[in-house]
């Protein structure tokens, strides 16, 4: 099946601590995106990646970071920086404009 | 800078009633447009998508929408709504950057179809 995996579906953090979402895709697209999701609010972007080894800030970057190191994978890494980490995170990825996207996770600081 | 405006952020209507999601959208260039429908506690789902061609396009379960350039809008028109279209609704603009592209989305409509 050819498409875009989050893992994990739910995560719990705590106060203070690091943690990385997983996103892998097997579409052979170059675009990878993340995106959190907050009520009414939408999607806001955190960082894009159009191809390996490169990315881009989006419009919520401070307290994430991303890595592009194979064109499958794009984890996102929510750091202790974040002041506000709880929310629903979306992976992306895209070639044409046309968007897949994943599953998602919900992460919770408890 | 380049925005999508969902001018909605709540549509509650009845079951079998016609509904229109709207969408504006600000752009210097060239763009594709897409709707994409998020049911509760998953990703998105593509419906449709305007990349060149007809303005009307139709995408699944039923729904259509019309690109209007000179008003810059891309409404989301369904004739006769099910309880099953309950969900959040999101228009998203792709824009070209070079050979590259940077997609953005809109705010998102919660549509609330009743019995």
């Amino acid at each position: 099946d050819g498409g875009i995996t989050q893992s994990p579906k739910y995560l719990f953090r705590k106060e203070g601590q690091n943690v990385t979402l997983s996103c892998e895709q097997n579409l052979n697209h170059d675009a990878m995106y993340w995106y959190r999701q907050d009520p009414g609010q939408g999607l806001r972007l955190i960082y894009y990646s159009q191809i390996v080894n490169d990315f881009q800030k989006g419009d919520i970057a401070e307290g994430y970071s991303v890595s592009r190191e194979k064109k499958e994978s794009f984890p996102l890494t929510v750091t202790s920086a974040q002041k506000n980490p709880t929310a629903f995170y979306l992976c992306a990825s895209s070639r044409g404009g046309r968007a897949f996207f994943g599953q998602g996770t919900r992460l919770t600081v408890v | 800078a380049q925005s999508v405006t969902q001018l909605d952020s709540q549509v509650p209507v009845f079951e079998e009633a016609p509904v229109e999601l709207r969408c504006n959208y600000s752009s210097s260039v060239s763009v594709y447009l897409f709707w994409y429908v998020q049911y509760p506690n998953q990703g998105l789902q593509l419906l449709l998508k305007y990349l060149s061609g007809s303005t009307l396009v139709k995408g699944i379960n039923g729904f259509e929408a019309e690109f209007n350039k000179s008003q810059t809008s891309f409404h989301l028109r369904k004739p006769s709504v099910h309880i099953s279209d309950t969900a959040e609704y999101f228009c998203a603009v792709y824009r070209f950057e070079g050979s590259q592209g940077n997609l953005i989305f809109g705010k998102g409509t919660k549509l609330s179809v009743k019995p």
